[in-house]
């Protein structure tokens, strides 16, 4: 069974602070890696997508990938209550289209 | 870029009624849709991948037969329920995935909320 886990949270960061989530996978093929962002009620939105070792910026915004680890996280820097939302983990193994969601971190940001 | 509709945006209708969702990718063609089921404080959970003018392929415990998907064109996929019941009642997201050189991304719709009463 292929899988992919993420802490269910909540994670509680204050205003400005940094927030960490973090999210491993199982399948060793895995070659692309997402993060969307899900506020309550709405649909999941792309924030990020990440398929080399290392870290990609994008704004307040940081992934990191450790293929030999199989861990992947995002870094959300200058964190603002309207980042509290749940943050779903995403990863395809090329071999097909489909994408294997993790059950998704939620995040409160404390004004 | 990579704008994906739905329509409607929220549907309630009587138990035994069939009830049709659209998903568009508007401005591009998508390669593979995809739909997804997510019931209140839960993971999204696909239902079915679906191509362009082949059958859909559906994960393990969809009912074909209830779910019924048609994808008309590369920009226009259908899900019909059919017979609705209340237990059928949840939110509905369709994704398009593009594809840009070798990699694809999906792009989620804004969901359909369905109440069957």
């Amino acid at each position: 069974q292929k899988e992919v886990e993420q802490n269910s949270g909540p994670l509680s960061v204050p205003e400005g602070a940094i927030a960490s989530l973090n999210c491993t996978y199982s399948d060793r093929g895995s070659q692309s890696f997402f993060w969307y962002r899900q506020y309550s009620g709405k649909s999941p939105e792309l924030i990020m997508s990440i398929y080399s070792n290392g870290d990609k910026e994008d704004g307040r915004f940081t992934a990191q990938l450790n293929k030999a680890s199989q861990y992947v996280s995002l870094l959300i820097r200058d964190s603002q209550p309207s980042d509290s939302a749940t943050y779903l983990c995403a990863v395809n193994n090329g071999g097909t289209y489909k994408y294997i969601f993790g059950t998704g971190t939620r995040l409160k940001v404390l004004a | 870029g990579a704008v994906v509709s739905q329509h409607p945006s929220w549907v309630i209708c009587k138990s035994g009624t069939s009830v049709k969702i659209e998903c568009r990718s508007l401005d591009f063609q998508a390669t593979t849709m995809f739909w997804y089921r997510q019931f209140p404080k839960q993971s999204l959970m696909l239902m079915a991948t679906s191509n362009e003018g082949s059958k859909a392929t559906y994960e393990q415990g969809v009912e074909k037969d209830k779910f019924l998907i048609n994808h008309a064109s590369l920009t226009l996929s259908t899900l019909t329920v059919t017979s609705a019941h209340p237990e059928d009642s949840s939110f509905y997201i369709c994704s398009a995935s593009r594809l840009a050189g070798s990699t694809d991304t999906q792009y989620f719709g804004p969901g359909t909320r369905l109440t069957v009463l």
